[in-house]
């Protein structure tokens, strides 16, 4: 299958500062691509949705102002954490996904990022 | 209101055959998703259905009816390394996708 890529895998940061976490598809394009962040032993809660080029939209109570989103490419999207406390964090994974031929689609998970905000 | 159902929790023991089920009521349907996610890592992508029946991919299957509202994912020849949730994803009119809680599956040698 496709490959999703995420970087960096763990961070550790101080309270106030910002965070920027990478997400690429390797070997496709994708049509769009997901933030989700993830809390130990719950699913996965989508944050925002993103088109390249295109502003991201956010899902209802994730504030856009704190959780950036850049969509440069159809292989890279970047979410900024700003001025991060340590309620945020949490696992945060991204996912790209691409449709095939016959409205069929498929969509992969990057490995995840584990921030911790001490 | 869209609502995604799976059991919480399976148990089955190596090397015999298990089939997690999922029920879902969403607005509107373009296809439904399987994904295997173990502790502590990202979901990994196994399957998707749009058309009623059933896809082999080695030794898991899925399985869907539309008008029922219903699909399954079966494991064969069930590993040790088997032993994780179990995630069902419908993709909605607006397709977004809803997600089951997930069915923790354990296996027991």
């Amino acid at each position: 299958g496709a490959v999703v890529s995420q970087h960096p895998s763990r961070v550790i940061c101080k309270s106030g500062t910002s965070v920027k976490i990478e997400c690429r598809s390797l070997d496709f394009q994708a049509t769009t691509m997901f933030w989700y962040r993830q809390f130990p032993k719950q699913s996965l809660m989508l944050m925002a949705t993103s088109n390249e080029g295109s502003k991201a939209t956010y899902e209802q109570g994730v504030e856009k102002d704190k959780f950036l989103i850049n969509h440069a490419s159809l292989t890279l999207s970047t979410l900024t954490v700003t001025s991060a406390h340590p309620e945020d964090s949490s696992f945060y994974i991204c996912s790209a996904r691409v449709q095939l031929a016959g409205e069929s689609y498929e969509q992969y998970f990057g490995p995840g990022t584990r921030l911790t905000v001490t | 209101g869209q609502n995604i159902d799976q059991p919480t929790e399976m148990t089955a023991t190596e090397g015999a055959i298990v089939q997690i089920n999922c029920t879902y009521q969403t607005s509107g349907f373009n296809g439904l998703f399987w994904y295997q996610q173990h502790a502590g890592e990202a979901p990994t992508f196994l399957s998707y259905n749009v058309l009623d029946g059933l896809e082999e991919k080695g030794r898991f299957s899925s399985f869907l009816s539309r008008s029922k509202g219903y699909s399954y994912l079966l494991l064969k020849e069930l590993q040790m390394k088997d032993s994780a949730s179990y995630l069902c994803a419908v993709l909605d009119s607006n397709y977004q996708l809803i997600w089951g809680a997930g069915t923790k599956l354990i296996i027991k040698p």
